[in-house]
């Protein structure tokens, strides 16, 4: 079984400008899940989808980022400026649904400095 | 609300000596707690998890996780530390609410030859 894809891995940019990350969840998996991680801290959860549909979106910062899974499979996270505190790794994750009782798996992540 | 504590940034241990890392949560209902590992640029993979049944939990790679209630303790071991252990560790429980995983800091084993 293939995992969660991420591309890409690594990414420099300057502040102001613009990124997008993109995530390929596991096949079948209704849950996709967007987190930051900052060096030092745990993974903090920017937004989750239920299949197209949003689930929460409360930590994701609106006036810079967006995200999007228009046909429920894969998604992408963009960023619209970029500031240098958004420098961190960028996480994905999925599963087949959403609860206690179902496993997140993670993708390798997107390393973002923002220079 | 939810938290969790992960009382060590840094543990330090000789390979082949157990290993410790400690983690206290809070809750207001029986929570759903995991310890993921994060090896150095792969993704975070899931240890084991606790979910209400037995108190001992058994994970991959010869680590466990006992669930005290008292305590409010979720402490990871491993009898044995071996040099492939080196990585993050994570402590995490579920929020009453929604089910969104809460994420501790990170304890960072290391794993001296």
């Amino acid at each position: 079984e293939a995992g969660v894809a991420q591309s890409p891995r690594y990414k420099i940019i300057e502040k102001r400008q613009s990124v997008a990350f993109w995530c390929n969840p596991i096949s079948g998996h209704a849950t996709l899940y967007w987190y930051q991680q900052i060096l030092g801290q745990g993974p903090k959860l920017l937004i989750q989808f239920q299949n197209n549909g949003v689930v929460d979106d409360s930590q994701l910062p609106k006036d810079r980022f967006s995200a999007e899974r228009l046909k429920g499979v894969d998604s992408t996270l963009k960023i619209q400026p970029a500031k240098l505190e958004d420098s961190a790794v960028y996480l994905c994750a999925s599963s087949q649904g959403a609860g206690a009782g179902y496993e997140q798996y993670f993708g390798p992540g997107t390393r973002l400095t923002v220079t | 609300a939810q938290s969790v504590t992960q009382l060590d940034s840094h543990v330090s241990v000789s390979e082949g000596t157990p290993v410790l890392l400690r983690c206290n949560y809070s809750s207001s209902y029986s929570p759903s707690l995991f310890w993921y590992v994060q090896h150095p640029n792969k993704g975070l993979q899931l240890l084991l998890k606790y979910t209400s049944a037995a108190t001992l939990v058994k994970g991959i790679n010869g680590f466990e996780a006992e669930f005290k209630k008292s305590e409010t303790s979720f402490h990871l071991t491993k009898p044995s530390a071996h040099m492939s252990d080196a990585a993050e560790y994570f402590c995490v429980v579920t929020s009453d609410s929604n089910y969104q995983l809460i994420w501790g800091a990170g304890t960072k084993l290391i794993i001296k030859p």
